[in-house]
């Protein structure tokens, strides 16, 4: 079984400030999608890294793909309230049929 | 377009008491999920199917079954629900397998 575990747990923070979420596993993962999820609504995808070393860039947030596709970070700049939500990793399996999901990353900016 | 949508939003059961819960999406994708999401342990997989007619287990399968005899519905059924089968269940769909859209989720309490 694919473990893919998000640190931190807990993140609650000012507005304006940086942070980094993490996604880490010691499984290789085909592809790696990051989801938002708010509260009361399903998941939504920001993004998806399929190539080890990849960094895409959305906006003020920045999300990379670990050299050796086991890992992903995903940095926010200046952080906003409405950044706030729930922050999902996804590792695609091989196969391409199953995505793993980590255990969520809860985000809260205050004004 | 609808997306995805999910009957019904709320359940309560009694022990012992069986349910379907219906995922219906108009995009036309051939793949369709059934998560259950539970707090700190992100979506768990319970049953996928890759198109009409077809399913395969997921990550947590027991005390679930699914159908799908049309493209655009995927079922998913308790037969006899379990205080440990409380938790909120998501159905999403995709085209290719890179990004899945969820519906808005149905919260299931079993006493």
């Amino acid at each position: 079984t694919q473990l893919l575990e998000q640190s931190p747990q807990f993140l609650s923070i000012q507005e304006g400030e940086n942070l980094t979420v993490y996604c880490n596993s010691s499984s290789v993962f085909s592809s790696l999608q990051w989801y938002r999820q708010e509260p009361g609504e399903g998941p939504v995808l920001l993004v998806t890294v399929v190539t080890g070393g990849e960094v895409k860039k959305l906006k003020r947030l920045t999300f990379q793909f670990g050299d050796a596709r086991k890992d992903s970070s995903l940095h926010i700049t200046a952080a906003q309230p409405g950044d706030t939500g729930l922050y999902l990793c996804a590792g695609g399996d091989n196969a391409g049929n199953m995505l793993t999901f980590g255990g969520g990353t809860r985000l809260m900016v205050k004004p | 377009n609808a997306g995805v949508t999910q009957t019904p939003k709320f359940r309560v059961l009694k022990t012992g008491q069986s349910m379907t819960l219906l995922c219906a999406q108009d995009m036309n994708h051939e793949y369709m999920y059934w998560y259950r999401q539970d707090p700190g342990m992100g979506l768990r997989l319970i049953h996928y199917s890759v198109g009409e007619g077809t399913t395969a287990k997921g990550e947590v399968p027991d005390g679930y079954n699914v159908s799908r005899l049309k493209k655009q519905n995927f079922l998913l059924g308790l037969e006899s629900a379990a205080p440990s089968q409380t938790s909120v269940y998501f159905c999403a769909s995709s085209y290719a397998f890179y990004e899945q859209y969820f519906g808005p989720g149905t919260r299931l309490t079993v006493t």
